[in-house]
Parts: structure tokens; sequence; C-alpha cells
């Protein structure tokens, strides 16, 4: 059981370049996260999924595309990056069955900067 | 949206010592979750506490949801509790609007 697990992690990128970050989660979870933490910030949710087949915005989508194809992953694509894409990608996944199954667990991160 | 607020933002202390850290928030919330990112960069869950008290070892929460905060307890401790802090909540408004996260707090335990 790896648990969330996160590809690649770390990644350099010209502006301009495009690039698809993936999620993969084998805990069946229903719900799934991409958050950016920047430098002494704390994590800001990006898109989020609650089912497969299904995404929606969240606090910073802008220039981020996500789909889920499948239940296990989640992708987080960049189509034209910008230096101000510069942070560290978390996914995160959640059963949400209520109570404390609604507790988020989180990938390891991926490092990505626009150059 | 709902507003994150963590004190202190920066604590220093010697190995042994006990602290506290707290986190209010502005709304009422169906989710707390405190964590602890290490130095690495992971984020560790350590508890999911939207009302009440837990313990785990030596560390502690409570949250009281009523006036709007959440506390969490570290004693005796250790240099590999440095690290940052972070509460996150999600507002009781319905939907899965994810966490929302405070700034968190920076611990350095000095030996």
């Amino acid at each position: 059981n790896a648990g969330v697990t996160q590809t690649p992690k770390f990644r350099v990128l010209k502006t301009g370049q495009s690039m698809t970050l993936l999620c993969a989660q084998d805990m069946n979870h229903e719900y799934m996260y991409w958050y950016r933490q920047d430098p002494g910030m704390g994590l800001r949710l990006i898109h989020y999924s609650v089912g497969e087949g299904t995404t929606a915005k969240g606090e910073v989508p802008d220039g981020y595309n996500v789909s889920r194809l499948k239940k296990q992953n989640f992708l987080l694509g960049l189509e034209s990056a910008a230096p101000s894409q510069t942070s560290v990608y978390f996914c995160a996944s959640s059963p949400r069955a209520g109570g404390a199954t609604d507790t988020q667990y989180f990938g390891p991160g991926t490092r990505l900067t626009v150059l | 949206g709902i507003q994150v607020e963590q004190s202190p933002p920066d604590l220093i202390l010697q190995e042994g010592a006990n602290s506290t850290l707290r986190c209010n928030f502005s709304d009422s919330v169906n989710n707390l979750q405190w964590f602890h990112q290490n130095p690495w960069g992971q984020l560790i869950n350590l508890f999911y506490i939207p009302s009440g008290t837990k313990q785990n070892g030596r560390l502690s929460a409570t949250t009281v949801a009523t006036e709007r905060y959440s506390l969490l307890y570290i004693s005796s401790s250790q240099t590999t509790d440095s690290g940052v802090y972070f509460c996150a909540v999600e507002d009781s408004g319905g939907g899965a609007d994810g966490l929302t996260f405070g700034k968190g707090t920076h611990l350095i335990i000095q030996p």
C-alpha cells in the first residue's frame, strides 16, 4: 500500500513549455485534490475531483487543467508554463465517507521550477 | 472564504520544552487537520480534529468549535519535532472545497 504517489519529484521547465503531473492513489479514495505551496505559505487548492470523470475549480485554478479518467489517478496539466507557476505541488486524496474519513492524505510533492 | 490564522509564526525552543500552537478560524468547520511539514517537505498527518480533544504520544490537540480555535500541544520537545506545523480547515458550507491552510508555525527545537 503505497498511499499517494506523485510523478515526477522534480522538474525544470522553460516559459511556454507544457507538462503533466501525475498523482496516483491505491486507497480507493473517491476525492482527490491538487494544491500548490509557495515559499512561506500554506497550501492553496488548485482543482479537485469528487469522483471518476469529475473535476472542479479551487482557489487558484488559472493556468492549470486537470483530468480524472480513472478513479486512482488525477492529472494536473500546465499548457504554457509561466515563472509564476514555480512552486511545490501536492496531491491529496480522501475517502470522504463522513467523520474521520474526511481526512486528507498527501503525497510527497513535486518541485517545479519555470525559468 | 474562510480565514485561518496561526500563531506564533516562529518558535525557537530548547529540547525538552513544551509548546502550544494556536489556530483561529473565521467560520464553522466540518474538518480541521493538523500537519507537520518536516525539513524534507513531507506533510505528515497529526490529527483530524474538528471538535474535541485527541492525544497521540507527546502530541495532543483540542478544538473548541463554538469559539473557533484549535490548539496543538507538544510536550518534551525533540529535535525531530522541528519543522512547520499547519492547521487546515474545511468550512461546513457543504461541497468538497478542499482544505484552507494557515501560514503555519515554524518550530525550531535546539539540542
